[in-house]
């Protein structure tokens, strides 16, 4: 069964441009979380996906959005890079909405703004 | 508002020595716990969880018990092996929003 897989594994971008990041859940997950993780904040919540529905936002500005298709596969955007958006980006998938469930997270993308 | 806090790190500890990473929470209502573990180039994966008080998580010779009292998960094992060199995210998440937050994490460093 293959895990959680996001893409692209790397990217370099410039400030004012956008990005957009791929992740597809685990098969037959229904629920997928984002989170930016930094050396100096650890992992930080941006939002969940179930269903194609957005179920929690964390608290970052309107610049980081998300969807969800009904595959469940996921993407986020951020426009208008900012130096301080450069982070990994995780997102994890769960069968359910995440509740109790363990949550499987993929490998990242890896992000850069100069 | 919610949150968690562990201990700096990294911390660096000899193979077979006993292992504590301390984790404290604050929380409304009565969260569920967790230990995720991140390998370097990995995703985190869940390492035990804890849903009520008094409740002990454990895998792979690793514990922590969920201690309302002290606010507290504390992560402990025995005996330390060099493949458990990896960063340990404490996280919470209480039932009201269901979100799930995470500690900064602690980075371990294990020497042969």
């Amino acid at each position: 069964k293959a895990g959680v897989t996001q893409t692209p594994r790397y990217l370099i971008k410039t400030r004012g441009q956008q990005v957009t990041l791929s992740c597809s859940p685990i098969s037959g997950h229904r629920s997928v979380s984002w989170y930016q993780q930094t050396p100096g904040q650890g992992l930080q919540f941006l939002f969940e996906y179930f269903s194609e529905t957005q179920r929690n936002k964390g608290n970052f500005p309107g610049r980081f959005s998300g969807r969800q298709f009904s595959n469940s596969r996921s993407e986020m955007n951020v426009s208008t890079l900012e130096l301080g958006d450069s982070a990994l980006y995780l997102c994890a998938s769960s069968l359910q909405a995440a509740t109790n469930e363990k949550l499987f997270f993929g490998s990242g993308t890896q992000l850069s703004v100069l | 508002g919610d949150s968690v806090t562990q201990m700096e790190g990294p911390v660096t500890l000899s193979e077979e020595a006993f292992l504590t990473i301390n984790c404290t929470y604050t929380a409304t209502g009565y969260p569920s716990l967790f230990w995720y573990v991140q390998y370097p180039g990995e995703g985190l994966q869940l390492l035990l969880k804890a849903t009520k008080a008094d409740d002990k998580g454990s895998n792979k010779g690793f514990e922590a018990t969920y201690r309302k009292e002290t606010t507290s998960f504390h992560l402990e094992k025995g005996s330390v092996q060099v493949s458990d060199s990896a960063v340990y995210f404490c996280a919470l998440r209480v039932s009201r929003d269901d979100k799930i937050i995470f500690g900064k994490g602690t980075r371990l460093h294990i020497l042969p």
